[in-house]
This record gives structure tokens, C-alpha cells and sequence, in this order.
């Protein structure tokens, strides 16, 4: 079992506000990335990291930033969110070991601005 | 064109009945796949890894890989109300530090009790 935490799970707040959703995982895994996900639809890249002070833009263009200062941290955040941010974002992490391409996620941070 | 494609569904099948999901790709270096099983407002959870060709079986799932036709296969026997999800593909190539893993859409999938 994944052990890949995001806070909060569920989030309502209005335009123009800045939120920062949490990542953490326990299992020292170097790669993280956060995904775009709207209901019902495909997975999109946005941001990922192979390693502390390592961080690189994903597939899909987004306007949220991300930082890595710590290992098992990979916080994200919108600094002025706007009803187009709403969406659920997924973080993950990936093994290197063994079954080394497999990739675990958390439960998802819903978001929705107002 | 998407390297890898999986039909949206959505399937609704009886319960007991056995469930075939599908994945096409293009790229022939992919030797990793993987399945993903997504509940509603929830995190997508691996379900099965496989590497290279051949079946791969887990109590009532099966996964399997035909790579000279670039096509991987899900079986879920005895279908539950339960299994009711979006199931995503997933694969990479030979591992490396700019190896990507690439996701097909999902198919969601729907058992009737």
C-alpha cells in the first residue's frame, strides 16, 4: 500500500486567493509529480521533480508553482486561483526499486474556486 | 495521434459476467505496464505490474501484454458491483531517469448488480 498523503482532500475558496496543496510521502521515494485531473477526464502532467531543489514543468501549461526542499515533501500552490483552477490535482510518487516504473498516488485535492 | 489509446467506455456489463478491458500503443519500447483502478473523487490505485509479454494473475484480475501487437489486456472474472471504476492503463519504457510514464484516458466500467 502507497504511503502518499495530500491535505486538504476537499477545498472551497474564492477568486484571487492563494492556497498551497500538501504532498508527502513516507517511502523515500526521489520522483513526485502532481497531475490535473477534471471529472471524468484524462490525467495531465503538470509539474514533477526528480529530487530535492529539482523541479521541472509537466505536459499541460499551468499556473501553479511547486517547490522540492525536502524528500518526502512537494508542496503546490496557486498564488491567485481563479474558477479555471477548479479541478482535482493528484500527487504521486514513483518507485526505483524492484518494480521500478510503477507510480502511487494519493487520494487527490478537490478544488473548487468561486 | 495519442501513443497510448483506451476506449472510454462506458461499459456496463452483469454482475458475474468477466470484463475485458483494452490498451493499444505505438511505441515499441514500452516493456512496462501497469493498471489502474479509480473510484470516483479518489486517487488512482495500482491494481496490477507487468513487465515485457505474457499474463500476469491476481485473484480475479488478469493482465496481459501481446507486444508484438502493442495490445494489453485486463480480465476481471466473477465481476462485483464493487469493481464498478475507472480503470487507466499505464506504461514506460526500459527504466531511466527520463523514462515517462504515459496513461491511457480510463475506461469506466459499470456492473449491474
Amino acid at each position: 500500500e502507497a504511503d502518499i498523503y495530500q491535505t486538504p482532500r476537499y477545498l472551497v475558496i474564492g477568486t484571487g486567493k492563494k492556497i498551497t496543496l500538501e504532498c508527502s510521502q513516507t517511502m523515500g521515494h526521489d520522483k513526485m509529480y502532481w497531475y490535473q485531473q477534471d471529472p471524468g477526464m484524462e490525467l495531465h502532467l503538470i509539474h514533477y521533480s526528480y529530487g530535492v531543489n529539482s523541479t521541472e514543468k509537466g505536459d499541460l501549461s499551468s499556473e501553479s508553482t511547486v517547490s522540492r526542499i525536502r524528500t518526502e515533501h512537494f508542496p503546490l500552490t496557486l498564488e491567485s486561483a481563479r474558477p479555471s483552477h477548479t479541478s482535482q490535482y493528484l500527487c504521486a510518487s514513483r518507485s526505483q526499486t524492484g518494480s521500478g516504473n510503477t507510480i502511487y498516488f494519493g487520494e487527490g485535492s478537490w478544488l473548487t474556486v468561486v | 495521434q495519442k501513443e497510448v489509446e483506451q476506449d472510454p467506455g462506458p461499459l456496463s456489463v452483469p454482475e458475474g459476467a468477466i470484463v475485458s478491458l483494452n490498451c493499444t500503443y505505438s511505441n515499441s519500447a514500452f516493456q512496462y505496464f501497469m493498471w489502474y483502478r479509480q473510484y470516483s473523487r479518489k486517487g488512482p490505485e495500482l491494481l496490477m505490474y507487468t513487465y515485457s509479454s505474457g499474463n500476469k494473475e491476481d485473484g480475479r484480475f488478469t493482465a496481459q501484454v501481446d507486444k508484438s501487437s502493442k495490445y494489453i489486456s485486463l480480465f476481471i472474472r466473477d465481476s462485483q458491483p464493487s469493481d464498478s471504476a475507472t480503470y487507466l492503463c499505464a506504461m514506460s519504457a526500459k527504466y531511466s531517469s527520463a523514462s515517462k510514464i504515459i496513461f491511457g484516458s480510463g475506461t469506466r466500467l459499470s456492473i449491474r448488480p
